[in-house]
């Protein structure tokens, strides 16, 4: 089963930031915070992961909380062309072979 | 540099027949990993294969196989098809051994099953 909760789905503005929360309040020391999204018919895309520290890339901000219990996705500046499922996903890195995918987000972005 | 190419992108077959998915990973990467996408049960893992060995299998009947060749290609088969087979086979690729790098995905395989 998957170890993290996601709201079924959210809306948010076109242009203004999407802010993505997950619960992962098992997660082990070892284990990092991944977030892919799946845009309608394609295959899953990686966003960014990270293990401690908040990340940023060119896509999107992760946010982890001291605990790492649980973790925010950042979208800054939100397009039509983020509407997507995004999922949340805790793993092993390195040594943990498979992903499980667990429902996922439902970002609308509203024109 | 080209994606993971996965082939046929659409396949329509019979009850009971069987069923070949190709999947071409990222030059240079060795593990390729295999996923069902159903809209009842959402992604899940079938199996990873790593230099032609199978590492990892998630909870599929023995129906569903699949192999590694020398250049890391890989394809999955699917025997004596049925109906709740129809979904979307994902293929997925990833340069094995450096911690921190995710998996990238291909387009898909979207197998319906009459």
């Amino acid at each position: 089963d998957a170890k993290t909760t996601q709201p079924t789905s959210m809306d948010c503005a076109e242009g203004r930031a999407a802010n993505l929360p997950c619960n992962h309040s098992t997660i082990s020391g070892n284990e990092y915070v991944y977030w892919y999204r799946q845009i309608h018919s394609q295959g899953p895309q990686y966003i960014i992961h990270g293990l401690k520290n908040n990340e940023t890339n060119e896509m999107a901000s992760l946010i982890i909380t001291e605990d790492r219990k649980s973790s925010t996705l950042i979208l800054p500046h939100a397009t039509l062309r983020d509407t997507a499922v995004y999922y949340c996903i805790v793993r092993v890195d390195f040594l943990d072979d498979k992903i499980i995918f667990g429902k996922g987000t439902r970002l609308h972005i509203l024109p | 540099k080209a994606g993971v190419t996965q082939t046929p992108r659409y396949l329509i077959k019979t009850r009971g027949q069987q069923v070949t998915l190709s999947c071409s990973p990222i030059s240079g990467h060795r593990s390729v990993s295999w996923y069902q996408q159903t809209p009842g049960q959402g992604l899940q893992f079938l199996f990873e294969y790593f230099s032609e060995t199978q590492r990892n299998k998630g909870n599929f009947p023995g129906r569903f196989s699949g192999r590694q060749f020398s250049n890391s290609r890989s394809e999955m088969n699917v025997s004596t098809l049925e109906l709740g087979d129809s979904a979307l086979y994902l293929c997925a690729s990833r340069s094995d051994g450096r911690a921190g790098y995710g998996y990238t995905f291909g387009s898909g395989t979207r197998l319906t099953v009459v």
